[in-house]
């Protein structure tokens, strides 16, 4: 177990729609990435925070926001849903080695 | 040049098999080869990984070769067993970016048969 939750971990919206992921972490660690899982694709980097502010960002429009909490806990945003965002949204504590993954978040968009 | 190419994309091995995954990458500027497993409904685990300073890196069943002038890599599960069936991908990171960001193939579904 990598200590890494996340909630809730099933959600159906409508196109359109907003949703908000959490994510929290018994780590301590102060790095926490966001990472989008198609169906039977690998997990995409969607954006990291180090110390409550944004640190990198892959191809992922504006839309996608997010914040980090002081006690490192994480919200991932999502706005103006669209149905291509049906997927598995994964949190990550980051080392400086590597990730390490909570159970995700399946969003399903209709 | 950010891609990491997987192979095969499922593999079916018999119970005290060798499955081999391979993949392939081209940015010289990775530093770091995680590997991953997946199982239905869970979120990737990490598994084995290695730099490319070593060409070999052993656990248990699990092993990593590493060639990078071919700029290659392969994870090795000896002995596979059926509770080894799941998804496994491979990641590299660019050591020259100032975050964690792992780049994943494709991902390889094995099953072991019993």
């Amino acid at each position: 177990e990598t200590g890494v939750t996340q909630s809730p971990t099933h959600l159906i919206k409508t196109r359109g729609q907003q949703v908000t992921l959490r994510c929290s972490s018994q780590s301590g660690h102060n790095t926490v990435s966001w990472y989008q899982q198609a169906l039977g694709q690998g997990p995409q980097f969607i954006f990291q925070y180090y110390r409550e502010e944004e640190n990198g960002r892959g191809n992922f429009p504006p839309r996608f926001s997010g914040l980090q909490f002081p006690n490192y806990s994480s919200e991932l945003n999502v706005n103006a849903l669209e149905l291509d965002d049906s997927a598995l949204y994964l949190c990550a504590t980051a080392t400086r080695e590597t990730q390490y993954f909570g159970p995700g978040t399946r969003l399903l968009v209709l | 040049q950010q891609q990491v190419k997987q192979s095969p994309q499922s593999l079916i091995v018999q119970k005290g098999g060798i499955s081999i995954i391979n993949c392939a990458y081209e940015n010289t500027a990775f530093d770091y080869f995680p590997w991953y497993q997946q199982f239905p409904g869970k979120g990737p685990a990490l598994l084995i990984a290695i730099r490319p300073d070593v060409s070999e890196k052993k656990e248990g069943r699990f092993t990593i070769s590493f060639n990078k002038s071919a700029k290659q890599f392969s994870l090795h599960i000896m002995d596979s067993q059926p509770g080894d069936s799941a998804t496994y991908f491979c990641a590299a990171r660019n050591g020259s970016s100032n975050t964690g960001k792992l780049i994943f193939g494709q991902g390889t579904t094995l099953q072991v048969k019993p």
